[in-house]
Order: C-alpha cells, then structure tokens, then sequence
C-alpha cells in the first residue's frame, strides 16, 4: 500500500502571498489531520477532517484553513503568509481518526521570505 | 500547550546499550503513542499503548504506561546508530486529537 503523500514537499513564499498544499492519504483511511512543526513550538495540531467534514481544530488563526474532497485527498490553505508560518507541515491519516494509528506524510517545508 | 514533555531532552548513547525515555502528561488519555523522526523528516509510527494497557513489546521496543503517575517509558534494546532521531510522544485525548511533547533528541554513537 503506498504512504501517505505530500505536495509540494518545498516550497518558497514571501509574505502576504497564500499557499495551498495538498495531502493524499493511504487507501481508504477516512481521516486526515495536519500539524505544523517549528522549533520552537514544536508539532501543533492544526485540524483533522474526517469525510468531508472538519471534526477537530486546533488553536490557529482563520488564515489556516483545510477541506477533504470526497477521495479523503486533503488540502489546506495559509492565506496572508507570516514570517512565522515558516515550518514543516505534516499531514497525517488514519482509517477513522479515533483510537487509531495515524500515519505520517513527509511533509511539506514552508519558508516564508 | 503541549500535553506531553519527554525527558531527558537530549540523549547520547554508545551502540549496543538500552536507551530510556520517558513522557509524562497532565490529563487523561485514550492512548499514548511513540514516533520517530529522522532529520526535519515525517514522523514514523513506532508504538500505540492503550489507556488500559501497562505494557506493550514491538521488536527492539518496549512501553510501559503508568496512568495512575500519568507517565510513559519507551525503551530501545541494543541501540543502533540507525536509531540516531528524534522521538515524540503524543498523547490521544478524549476529542481524539493528537498532542505531541517537544521531543528527545537520541545519538547513538557507533
């Protein structure tokens, strides 16, 4: 079964510009949750969709947003990009979210110039 | 804020010896899991011990929780340099949402 995959896995931006990435789980998991990791912050919980639906959602400004298409691909979307928002954004997928495994994309590096 | 905080922060240790980490967490929980990361890599699954679980074995890897002193221990046998990473553990709560400690830097020392 392929892993779970990341697009871009780099990318360059300047502020105030937007980005998207985009995230396709393993065959047949249901769920897909992101996080981002800095230094400093470490790995923080951003949000997990689960059929189509947003069911969690971590502490983050409404410039951070996602959506799940209806094959659970997963996108999500920093629009007004900070200096801060520089990080690596994993994506990760599980068959159904609760209680279960979540397996890890090799994530997308983010830098904000 | 962060649910778990791993200890020691940085670890070093020759081949061939056992390394021992420990997570501890503030609220109750419905798993805690252990990852792996190689160098600003994606995270890598190595273990999942339910709440009603004290004691689980995958391999070189042995994990033991503790909910009564909400603390966890994962201990790697017979380390080798390709365990060389970083590892996290992230605590599942009851929105089931994962929250992952800062991490323990491991170097294993051919």
């Amino acid at each position: 079964k392929a892993g779970v995959t990341q697009t871009p896995r780099y990318l360059i931006k300047t502020r105030g510009q937007q980005v998207t990435l985009s995230c396709s789980p393993i065959s047949g998991h249901r769920s897909v949750s992101w996080y981002q990791q800095t230094p400093g912050q470490g790995l923080q919980f951003l949000f997990e969709y689960f059929s189509e639906t947003q069911r969690n959602k971590g502490n983050f400004p409404g410039r951070f947003s996602g959506r799940q298409f209806s094959n659970s691909r997963s996108e999500m979307n920093v629009s007004t990009l900070e200096l801060g928002d520089s990080a690596l954004y994993l994506c990760a997928s599980s068959l159904a979210g609760e209680r279960d495994t979540q397996y890890f994309g090799p994530g997308t590096r983010l830098t904000v110039l | 804020s962060q649910q778990g905080e791993e200890d020691p922060q940085a670890l070093s240790i020759q081949e061939g010896e056992n390394a021992t980490m420990n997570c501890s967490y503030k609220t109750s929980i419905n798993n805690l899991q252990w990852y792996r990361q190689n160098s600003g890599r994606g995270l890598v699954h190595l273990i999942l011990i339910r709440s009603n679980e004290r004691e689980k074995h995958s391999g070189r890897l042995r994990v033991t929780l503790d909910t009564s002193k909400k603390s966890s221990s994962l201990l790697i046998t017979a380390s080798r340099a390709a365990d060389t990473a970083s590892y996290f553990c992230a605590t599942e709560g009851a929105n089931s949402k994962l929250t992952f400690g800062k991490g323990i830097t491991l170097s294993v020392r051919p």
